[in-house]
C-alpha cells in the first residue's frame, strides 16, 4: 500500500479561508518535510519537521510522530499560495536522508 | 537556501539515443538524489548518492545510471532512451532537509 497518503488530494477554498493539509504515513519516521510546488516549478522547502510545531508566516506544520501523521496549516490563504503541497517523510531502513513522497495536495484559491 | 542548479533545462532526445542531465550544487552536501516527477505518480526516486564516487539504486533505477564524479556533480545519464522516459527529472541535495533544483524536461520521441 502506500506509505505516505495525503489528504485531500485537491482542495479548493476562497481567499481569505484557511486550509488544512494532512499526512499520514505508515512507518515510524524520523523526519518529514513539507515543500510547495508552484505548477512548472521548483520544489520549495516549507518545512523540515522531525516533530512538534513549527511556524512561519501564515503556515504552521504539526508533526506528531507516534501517531504517524503531520499536517500543514495555512491560515487567511492567499491567491499566491496555489500550488501543490508535498508532504515526504523517510522510512525506516531505506537509508540515510532519502525521502519518499506522498503525491501531494493540489491547493487552489478563488478570488 | 541551498543552490541546486541543473542542466539543461529542457531536452527533447530520439529513442534508443544517450542522454545526461547534470546536476551541480555548491552547499558541499554530502548526499544528492535524482527524482523523476509524473502525473499521478508525484515524485519518485531513481538513484542517489552519499559522496563523490558512491551511487545507490533509488526505487525505479531501471533504464538509468548515475554518476558522481565529485562532491558537487551529479549526473543521471540515460544510455538509451526511451519514450517512457519522457518526464521531469529533479536533482536535490541534503545535509539534513533536502533542497531541489528547478528541474529538466525531457521529452523522447
Amino acid at each position: 500500500g502506500q506509505q505516505v497518503q495525503q489528504s485531500p488530494a485537491s482542495l479548493v477554498l476562497q481567499e481569505g479561508e484557511n486550509a488544512e493539509l494532512q499526512c499520514n504515513f505508515s512507518s515510524t519516521a524520523t523526519r518529514l518535510q513539507w515543500f510547495y510546488q508552484h505548477p512548472g516549478g521548483r520544489l520549495v522547502s516549507l518545512f523540515y519537521n522531525p516533530s512538534g510545531t513549527k511556524h512561519t508566516g501564515r503556515l504552521t506544520s504539526t508533526t506528531v510522530t507516534n501517531e504517524r501523521r503531520g499536517s500543514l496549516h495555512i491560515s487567511s490563504s492567499q491567491t499566491t499560495d496555489s500550488g501543490t503541497y508535498f508532504c515526504a517523510i523517510d522510512l525506516p531502513g531505506t537509508g540515510s536522508n532519502r525521502l519518499t513522497f506522498g503525491k501531494g495536495t493540489k491547493f487552489s484559491l478563488i478570488p | 537556501e541551498a543552490a541546486v542548479t541543473q542542466s539543461p533545462r529542457n531536452k527533447v532526445a530520439v529513442t534508443g539515443g544517450k542522454v545526461t542531465l547534470s546536476c551541480n550544487q555548491t552547499n558541499n552536501h554530502n548526499n544528492m538524489y535524482w527524482y523523476r516527477q509524473d502525473t499521478g505518480h508525484g515524485l519518485r526516486l531513481i538513484h542517489y548518492s552519499y559522496g563523490a564516487g558512491s551511487t545507490e539504486k533509488g526505487d525505479i533505477p531501471d533504464g538509468y545510471k548515475a554518476s558522481r564524479p565529485s562532491q558537487e556533480n551529479f549526473s543521471l545519464i540515460l544510455e538509451l532512451a526511451t519514450p517512457s522516459q519522457t518526464s521531469v527529472y529533479f536533482c536535490a541535495s541534503a545535509g539534513g532537509e533536502q533542497y531541489f533544483g528547478p528541474g529538466t524536461r525531457l521529452t523522447v520521441l
